[in-house]
């Protein structure tokens, strides 16, 4: 069936350092992937998202790199700060009828002052 | 800034009680989904609605659970009996359909625990 893995489950940066989150999909035929942020407490929301007719979307800090080849996604972000410490979310959906996505387990990012 | 509603916030309930949650997705928004968070599991897709048709319900305990869409500003999550392995964060999301538009948008979440 459709999965999508992440890694890593954890990760602790200083701020100011980047963090990188990786997703890889098992359905080839997927081909939107957004990313959600979820704060302690908080609903899950939208960040950045990418459809597969590109490899890379910058949003200020944040960036998402796709290869639909090796069916791997990222979430880059540069220059840390203590209130991107959260669960991040990545999701893979295909564009047809049911428009399901299909959530990775998240990644929980602690940003060190 | 429209926003997906959902009530009760907070539940607490007994065993073998049944628990309804409500949700009011974004006024044109057609799709309308529900997650169960737990630590365990992470975001796990109940059931969805398009147009209020149930689409897939795959992910739902059909004896004790239910969904329905009354309405397009309504959709309703019911536990009957509830038990404490339900205890979680059951969100609502929804969503426009049409052309590229995928993105689903949270509710707040009722976060549920059943003694």
């Amino acid at each position: 069936g459709e999965n999508v893995e992440q890694h890593p489950s954890t990760l602790s940066v200083q701020e100011g350092d980047s963090a990188v989150i990786k997703c890889t999909y098992s359905d080839s035929a997927s081909n939107y992937f957004p990313w959600y942020k979820q704060e302690l407490g908080k609903r899950p929301q939208l960040i950045i998202d990418i459809r597969s007719n590109v490899g890379e979307k910058k949003d200020q800090r944040i960036a998402v790199t796709l290869n639909k080849t090796a069916k791997h996604f990222s979430l880059h972000i540069t220059e840390t700060q203590p209130e991107d410490s959260a669960v991040y979310f990545c999701a893979a959906s295909r564009m047809d009828s049911s428009y399901k996505l299909i959530f990775g387990s998240g990644t929980r990012l602690l940003v060190r002052p | 800034d429209a926003r997906v509603t959902q009530t009760p916030r907070h539940k607490v309930t007994e065993m073998g009680q049944e628990v309804t949650m409500r949700c009011q997705p974004i006024l044109g928004h057609n799709t309308v989904f529900w997650y169960r968070q737990t630590m365990m599991q992470g975001l796990e897709l109940l059931a969805y609605f398009r147009n209020r048709a149930p689409l897939d319900d795959s992910g739902m305990p059909k004896d004790r659970f239910s969904a329905e869409m009354p309405d397009a500003t309504l959709a309703t999550l019911k536990i009957q009996p509830s038990e404490p392995r339900d205890s979680a964060v059951y969100f609502c999301a929804s969503g426009p359909v049409g052309g590229y538009q995928e993105t689903q948008y949270f509710g707040p979440g009722t976060r549920l625990l059943v003694l």
